[in-house]
């Protein structure tokens, strides 16, 4: 059964930093462009990065840009999302999902930024 | 960037009706649109993939369609468990995009 998981949320103050973690299990994950996406509350969503299955190819929103570091490990089945440079504005639910058609999604971890 | 215009925001329908939510992009996209629903404390299921095909394991009550820029996610014979939030996703090109979403209350 296909599944990814997401961990590392919590509270932050602006400026701050989080790393966030997707633990995959299921598929041959080291075959899959991985992405995030982030959904504030009572909002939409919003695409936020992806990789590919290598990691030689890297994309993110302009919202992130120079302040996000998305990455992975594939000997662990793993992605990560370093988040510097928190600002409230990134305030939301982060989910990690897989592939270029994001056909399967985690159910996200929480991330708050305040003061 | 494309834009994608999801409409309607929210809709309230009665168990057994049809409902139409349509996804507007902002340019060709080829087919390159997926539908997804959504529920409070569940992970996002996928529904239909490629504009109009059905993901296995969903039911066919659930279809989708293109005609051009547009795009329609059709919910058939509706049923309570169809309650939730519905988005569409442009996975042609960089930066992918979202849909606003479109709540779904069933009376």
């Amino acid at each position: 059964e296909v599944q990814v998981a997401e961990s590392g949320g919590g509270l932050v103050k602006p400026g701050g930093s989080l790393r966030l973690s997707c633990a995959a299990s299921g598929f041959t994950f080291r075959t899959f462009t991985m992405n995030w996406v982030r959904q504030a509350p009572g909002k939409g969503l919003e695409w936020v990065s992806s990789i590919s299955p290598s990691g030689n190819y890297i994309y993110y929103a302009d919202s992130v840009k120079g302040r996000f570091t998305i990455s992975r490990d594939n000997s662990e089945n793993s992605l990560f999302l370093q988040m510097n440079s928190l600002r409230v504005e990134d305030t939301g639910v982060y989910y990690c999902a897989r592939d270029s058609i994001l056909d399967f999604w985690g159910q996200g971890t929480l991330v708050s930024v305040s003061s | 960037e494309t834009t994608l215009t999801q409409s309607p925001a929210f809709m309230s329908a009665t168990p057994g009706d049809t409902v139409h939510i349509s996804c507007k992009a902002s340019q060709d996209i080829d087919d390159d649109v997926n539908w997804y629903q959504q529920k409070p404390g569940e992970a996002v299921i996928f529904l239909i993939q490629e504009a109009s095909t059905l993901v296995p394991g969903v039911p066919p009550r659930f279809s989708g369609s293109r005609f051009g820029t547009d795009f329609t996610l059709t919910i058939s014979h509706l049923e309570s468990e169809d309650a939730a939030f519905y988005f569409c996703l442009q996975h042609d090109n960089f930066p992918y995009t979202f849909g606003q979403g479109t709540k779904l209350e069933i009376k």
